[in-house]
């Protein structure tokens, strides 16, 4: 079974602090995927990369940046943390053979 | 502008009867359509999927009804169980691009 592992399930962090969030998976996926999932507003793409050092915007990049230095890693930075960033964050992986994403457990931040 | 949509927030049914999520969808690109259910804290878990050449998938107890001159599709859960209860995505994808757009959720509730 796919392996997309969050580091943190539960983060507080003030305002204005750079925040890291990992995603780690173990099944040499291509493409790596972060969303945020908010209430009445579902899951939202924030940034993907399809392979090592590649990222594309997803559709709110705003105040986000990530980095990809290894296949299995894919970092979202919050550069400097605002409470409307609080939500639920979702990584996921997908091999580009299938159309499924696996996702992981997701971590709550909550900004103060 | 909101690609794909569900206009019902919230669903509930009883054990045993058909539980009917819908989504309509405005891109007439999308060629690949997914469901996923997800609990509370928790990531969204691959629930079904169906290609655009075709108007109906099944798995067990799940179907999923692809309308493309509607731009609609549902999942139909037959028998509804407890166990079903959970929010409820839909998904749709334009071949290549690797990027899912989500719907909002429906809640779905099955009572005992």
């Amino acid at each position: 079974d796919v392996k997309v592992t969050q580091s943190s399930r539960y983060l507080v962090k003030r305002t204005g602090e750079k925040v890291f969030l990992e995603c780690v998976q173990d099944m040499d996926h291509e493409n790596m995927f972060w969303y945020r999932q908010d209430p009445g507003l579902g899951l939202r793409l924030i940034y993907f990369s399809y392979d090592v050092k590649m990222k594309e915007k997803g559709d709110i990049p705003e105040g986000y940046s990530v980095s990809r230095e290894k296949k299995e890693r894919f970092s979202l930075i919050l550069e400097s943390a605002s409470t409307n960033q609080t939500s639920m964050y979702l990584c996921a992986s997908r091999d580009i053979s299938n159309y499924g994403y696996t996702f992981g457990s997701g971590t709550r931040l909550t900004v103060v | 502008d909101q690609q794909v949509k569900q206009n019902s927030p919230s669903l509930s049914v009883q054990e045993g009867r058909i539980s009917i999520l819908n989504c309509d969808y405005t891109n007439s690109m999308f060629d690949y359509f997914l469901w996923y259910k997800k609990y509370p804290a928790e990531g969204p878990t691959f629930l079904i999927s169906i290609s655009s050449i075709k108007d109906k998938n099944e798995d067990g107890r799940f179907t999923v009804f692809l309308n493309k001159s509607a731009k609609h599709l549902s999942l139909h859960i037959v028998p509804s169980q407890p166990g079903d209860s959970a929010v409820y995505f839909c998904a749709a994808m334009v071949g290549a691009t690797n990027k899912l757009i989500f719907g909002t959720g429906t809640l779905l509730a099955v009572q005992p």
